[in-house]
């Protein structure tokens, strides 16, 4: 079982440039997420999804953008990335009641 | 509102040791705390979780101990291994539907031989 997946695991990225963080998973769970973790300031939520074609907000969405066409798949989008945006982002799946089960993150930094 | 807060932020405990961890949350809305163990390199894992209609959940040498009134919970584990070494975040949300979690800030524990 892969579960969730994330690729890239590391990417390096200069201001203003854009990339999308891919998510995938194969437990046919229907709410997705995503996280960002920095150091000492635990996870915090950038968006969730309860099924294809359905996203919110979570606490820090500001300068990304996601979307949901199917259920394995939940990009992240950063347009114009800033330096602010490094951090380690993680991408998480569930059923209603179950827990979060975790990508192994993609690390990025902006220069 | 939404804020958990944990402490400490590093521990450092002899293998055989009690590791004590805490955290304090503030919307009383919430009703699913669960802790998860991350490794270096890792995603979060759940480790275990406990909902307020009990104040004690035991599996094997981890315990959780909640206390809704002070609303507070931790985290015990007992006979520390150096094999727990990791990072522990205690969460909170609710259960039902989309588990937007609200993470504390993470303990980095290191259970010395």
């Amino acid at each position: 079982n892969a579960g969730v997946t994330q690729t890239p695991k590391f990417r390096i990225l200069k201001i203003g440039q854009s990339m999308t963080l891919q998510c995938t998973q194969d437990m046919n769970h229907n709410y997705m997420y995503w996280y960002r973790q920095d150091p000492g300031m635990g996870l915090k939520l950038i968006y969730y999804s309860v099924g294809a074609g359905i996203t919110d907000k979570g606490e820090v969405p500001n300068g990304y953008n996601v979307s949901r066409s199917t259920t394995e798949d939940f990009p992240l989008r950063l347009e114009l990335a800033a330096p602010s945006q490094t951090s380690v982002y993680f991408c998480a799946s569930s059923t209603s009641s179950g827990p979060l089960h975790f990508g192994n993150g993609t690390r990025l930094t902006v220069t | 509102q939404q804020q958990v807060k944990q402490s400490p932020q590093s521990l450092i405990v002899q293998k055989g040791g009690i590791s004590i961890i805490n955290c304090a949350y503030e919307n009383t809305a919430f009703d699913y705390f669960p802790w998860y163990q991350q490794f270096p390199g890792k995603g979060p894992a759940l480790l275990i979780a406990i909902r307020p209609d009990v104040s004690e959940k035991k599996e094997g040498r981890f315990t959780i101990s909640f206390n809704k009134s002070a609303k507070q919970f931790s985290l015990h584990i007992m006979d520390s291994q150096p094999g727990d070494s990791a990072t522990y975040f205690c969460a909170a949300s609710n259960i039902q539907g989309a588990q937007k979690l609200v993470f504390g800030q993470g303990t980095r524990l290191t259970i010395n031989p």
